[in-house]
């Protein structure tokens, strides 16, 4: 059975600080992978998609970005992390087709 | 843009009762609807959908309707229960781009 592993599962960061979130998928190949954001009001802000190595989608422009070195492997960065990038993180994959998403269990970034 | 809406952000509803919660789309090409159920803390997770083919779709307790003509869906829970309470997300899936609404936030009250 195909499951997803995100890490860690809080975080607290200084201002200017960098960035390192780590997502990861078992028992599946070339899955869709997703980082999302949930904001207050905003619901799931959909931040990255990628449908391959090294093919990155950027939904919303910030101080975030994804790499994906691996097939399964997602990971979100920043350089420099901002009060405004706290918020919780959610990292999602699916088999494309139409099929609907599977969550990994989020991290609570706190950035201080 | 908002594609997917829902425009309550929260429902209190007392145990027993029938929980109504609602989700309109602006999106015509959006062809498969799902609801995620989410605890504070923790990743959402799927509950119920329904392909755009279809007006309804019933699972135990949870029941999604949709209106095609309207852009419009909701999730019927008979009867609430307390450990219902939690966020409910509608999505939307057009191809391969699944869109969320901001969530409702559903209290049962004992």
């Amino acid at each position: 059975s195909q499951t997803i592993h995100q890490w860690p599962a809080t975080l607290v960061q200084p201002v200017g600080s960098p960035l390192s979130l780590e997502c990861t998928v078992e028992g599946t190949s070339n899955p869709n992978l997703y980082w999302y954001r949930q904001a207050a009001g905003r619901g799931l802000q959909l931040l990255f998609y990628s449908i391959g190595i090294d093919q990155i989608s950027s939904e919303v422009p910030q101080n975030l970005s994804a790499s994906r070195p691996q097939d399964r492997q997602f990971i979100l960065s920043s350089k420099k992390l901002l009060l405004s990038d706290s918020g919780f993180y959610l990292c999602a994959w699916s088999g494309g087709m139409g099929d609907g998403y599977t969550f990994g269990s989020g991290t609570r970034l706190t950035v201080v | 843009d908002q594609q997917v809406k829902q425009n309550s952000p929260s429902l209190s509803v007392q145990e027993g009762r029938i929980s109504i919660l609602n989700c309109d789309y602006t999106n015509s090409m959006f062809d498969y609807f799902l609801w995620y159920k989410k605890y504070p803390a923790e990743g959402p997770t799927f509950l119920i959908s329904i392909s755009s083919i279809k007006d309804k779709n019933e699972d135990g307790r949870f029941t999604v309707f949709l209106n095609k003509s309207a852009k419009h869906l909701s999730l019927h829970i008979v009867p609430s229960q307390p450990g219902d309470s939690a966020v409910y997300f509608c999505a939307a899936i057009d191809n391969n781009d699944m869109r969320f609404g901001a969530g409702t936030r559903l209290t049962v009250k004992p």
